[in-house]
């Protein structure tokens, strides 16, 4: 079974421009899950999409968000782009519901934004 | 109240050593507790995971204890390898939210 994908794999944009990231979940994974990753702040859960549906949100501001399409694949989106925006940004997908496994969740190996 | 904390920041083990990473949570919802290793230019790996049901579990070399009434679990990784050098992170859970609240991680590295 492929794992979790993400792509670009590096991206490098300047202050005030939008940026959009995209997410594989692995097959047959409902939930797809974004957390920011910062040497300062740790892994940070930003948000997390189930059925094409936002179930849950962190405390990022609104210039960061997301949607989920029928296939499950998942793109975050970040507006306005801050140098403090700079990071590690990682999908992880799980069932999201059912069974014993359902909260399991597999990493992808992330996207390294750095804003200039 | 939803602050998972970890430590040591960091830990370096002889190889054949136990390697021993402590965690504390506050919040009694939280019912799933996994543990993480990432390496370097890579993203977090699925180790282990617990649920408060249960005091202990062991898979290969690696095994969480948990502890209920003091809400505080532990890995602990027996024979520690030079290849289990890495950054490894606790976290928690609760019900179907899809929000892993991460430990702040510690640095192991095994001296061999």
């Amino acid at each position: 079974k492929a794992g979790v994908t993400q792509t670009p794999r590096y991206l490098i944009k300047t202050r005030g421009q939008q940026v959009t990231l995209s997410c594989s979940p692995i097959s047959g994974h409902r939930s797809v899950s974004w957390y920011q990753q910062t040497p300062g702040q740790g892994l940070q859960f930003l948000f997390e999409y189930f059925s094409e549906t936002q179930r849950n949100k962190g405390n990022f501001p609104g210039r960061f968000s997301g949607r989920q399409f029928s296939n499950s694949r998942s793109e975050m989106n970040v507006s306005t782009l801050e140098l403090g925006d700079s990071a590690l940004y990682l999908c992880a997908s799980s069932l999201g519901r059912g069974g014993s496994s359902y909260n399991e969740q597999f990493f992808g190996p992330g996207t390294r934004l750095t804003v200039l | 109240q939803q602050q998972v904390k970890q430590s040591p920041q960091s830990l370096i083990v002889q190889k054949g050593g136990i390697s021993i990473i402590n965690c504390a949570y506050e919040n009694t919802a939280f019912d799933y507790f996994p543990w993480y290793q990432q390496f370097p230019g890579k993203g977090p790996a699925l180790l282990i995971a617990i649920r408060p049901d249960v005091s202990e579990k062991k898979e290969g070399r690696f095994t969480i204890s948990f502890n209920k009434s003091a809400k505080q679990f532990s890995l602990h990784i027996m024979d520690s390898q030079p290849g289990d050098s890495a950054t490894y992170f606790c976290a928690a859970q609760w019900g179907n939210t899809g929000k892993l609240i991460f430990g702040q991680g510690t640095t192991l590295q095994v001296k061999p």
